[in-house]
């Protein structure tokens, strides 16, 4: 299986700086990565997947980046919405399982 | 509008068994792969299981192979997740999701993240 490991578990950030959440594959995905932003008492919403390419409707602000073991979510400019948690999921090694990181908080600094 | 809309979920006694349901509209269910993923209360997100277009093809978590089963209708509409000898790790809010399709110019290619989900359903296993 493999194992994605998100880092930092809480970012603290102001609103209007930029936030950069990390994600970390135990062995290389290629570009098979997805991010997901969630909100309290709400589901997931798919932000980036192919590491890098933002879904319908999401905002430039967000951006993806990466390949192989190393990924980047940033946040360019934080809005009081962005204020949720943050789950990347690989899809390469599939099937047999898809995977997902522990998330990252990313808080009211 | 495109829309998955799950039920089924509840109380049940470890051992115990529990049908989920998930209902789709506003897009053709047919064509799509359709997963169900987890997510205990507090914690991340887990994926449960997997299926094809067709029904044909299915793939689970080690953590509930031999005792879930995903089964979708597509004349219904309907995605499924029967769930046997639950134990209390099994408590979870259970999400159906579907599996987006990119096209360019020249093809259409599959994507397995995920990019419509419900809004869940709560599984309580407790005695």
């Amino acid at each position: 299986e493999i194992v994605m490991t998100q880092s930092p578990a809480t970012l603290s950030v102001s609103p209007g700086e930029r936030a950069t959440l990390s994600c970390r594959a135990s062995q290389s995905v290629s570009s098979n990565l997805a991010w997901y932003q969630q909100k309290p008492g709400q589901a997931p919403r798919l932000l980036i997947y192919g590491a890098s390419t933002r879904a319908t409707g999401i905002p430039a602000r967000f951006s993806g980046s990466g390949s192989g073991t190393e990924f980047t979510l940033t946040i360019s400019s934080l809005q009081s919405e962005d204020f949720a948690v943050y789950y990347c999921q690989q899809y390469n090694n599939w099937p047999p399982e898809l995977t997902f990181g522990g998330g990252t908080k990313v808080e009211i600094k | 509008q495109v829309q998955l809309v799950e039920s089924g979920g509840g109380l049940v006694k470890p051992g115990g068994s529990l049908r989920l349901s998930c209902a789709a509209s506003g897009f053709t269910f047919s064509d799509y792969y359709m997963s169900w993923i987890r997510q205990a209360p507090g914690k991340g997100l887990e994926w449960v299981s997997y299926i094809s277009t067709s029904g044909s093809t299915m793939s689970y978590a080690d953590s509930v192979k031999g005792r879930f089963t995903i089964f979708r209708d597509n004349a219904k509409n309907s995605l499924y997740l029967q769930m046997n000898s639950l134990r209390a790790e099994d408590t979870a809010v259970y999400y159906c999701a579907r599996h987006p399709t990119y096209c360019s110019s020249t093809s259409c290619h599959r994507v397995d993240a995920f990019d419509i989900w419900g809004q869940g359903t709560m599984v309580t296993v407790s005695s």
